[in-house]
């Protein structure tokens, strides 16, 4: 079965550094999403991807942040300069099967880890 | 924009009661519900969803039922087994799919 693949499971960085969390959507989805989980806490909602640009976003995503497909298959979460509350579990989904494009389901990667010290 | 808020944040049972989660979204042009069912450590899974155009919805000990009128929405699970702990999110989402928002999360503990 597909699924949506993340690297890497766990990053350590220092304060103040560049991130890059790097997400393969399945094949023949249309949309993508990063989520951040605060440990303990619920799952909120980053931004969202379709057609190559930005769709939606919410506050959380400011200029620190940036995502980019550069090619056919890879879907990028760029933190820069990070800082301590930046360390979270960043999850990545992609949704919307061609064949079936009002499904709506998420289907989430195992996520990566980002440990800022 | 949406907001989820869910409730209980804790749910203790005994195995093989029911349990309840019930949710409440703000945004009316909400019309998909998906609840995820996270275990430790893991990712969120999706293990049943509905749409507004259905009131209720069963998958074999899971059911999820919809009131538009009152943007209310809950799951309820019987004969709960230990398996069944794990944190539940209820979510919604607009027909635009540019954002799923998710509730708070409920705990649940099921007690052999």
């Amino acid at each position: 079965e597909p699924e949506v693949t993340q690297t890497p499971s766990h990053q350590v960085t220092q304060m103040g550094q560049e991130v890059i969390l790097r997400c393969v959507p399945i094949s023949n989805h249309l949309y993508f999403y990063w989520y951040r989980q605060i440990l303990g806490q619920k799952v909120e909602f980053l931004v969202s991807f379709y057609n190559n640009e930005i769709s939606e976003k919410s506050e959380i995503f400011d200029d620190q942040f940036s995502v980019e497909r550069p090619d056919g298959s890879n879907f990028t979460l760029k933190i820069r300069s990070t800082k301590l509350e930046d360390s979270a579990m960043y999850f990545c989904a992609s949704s919307g099967p061609r064949d079936r494009p009002n499904t709506g389901e998420l289907f989430f990667g195992e996520g990566s880890r980002l440990t800022v010290l | 924009g949406e907001n989820v808020e869910q409730h209980p944040s804790t749910l203790s049972v005994q195995e093989g009661d029911s349990a309840v989660i019930k949710c409440t979204y703000s945004d009316s042009a909400s019309n998909y519900f998906p609840w995820y069912k996270q275990e430790l450590g893991k990712r969120p899974q999706l293990i049943i969803d509905i749409r507004s155009n259905v009131g209720e919805k069963k998958d074999q000990r899971i059911a999820v039922t919809l009131n538009k009128t009152a943007k209310h929405f809950s799951l309820h699970i019987t004969e709960t087994q230990p398996e069944d702990s794990a944190v539940y999110f209820c979510a919604a989402m607009e027909t635009s799919y540019d954002k799923v928002i998710f509730g708070p999360g409920t705990s649940l503990s099921v007690i052999p």
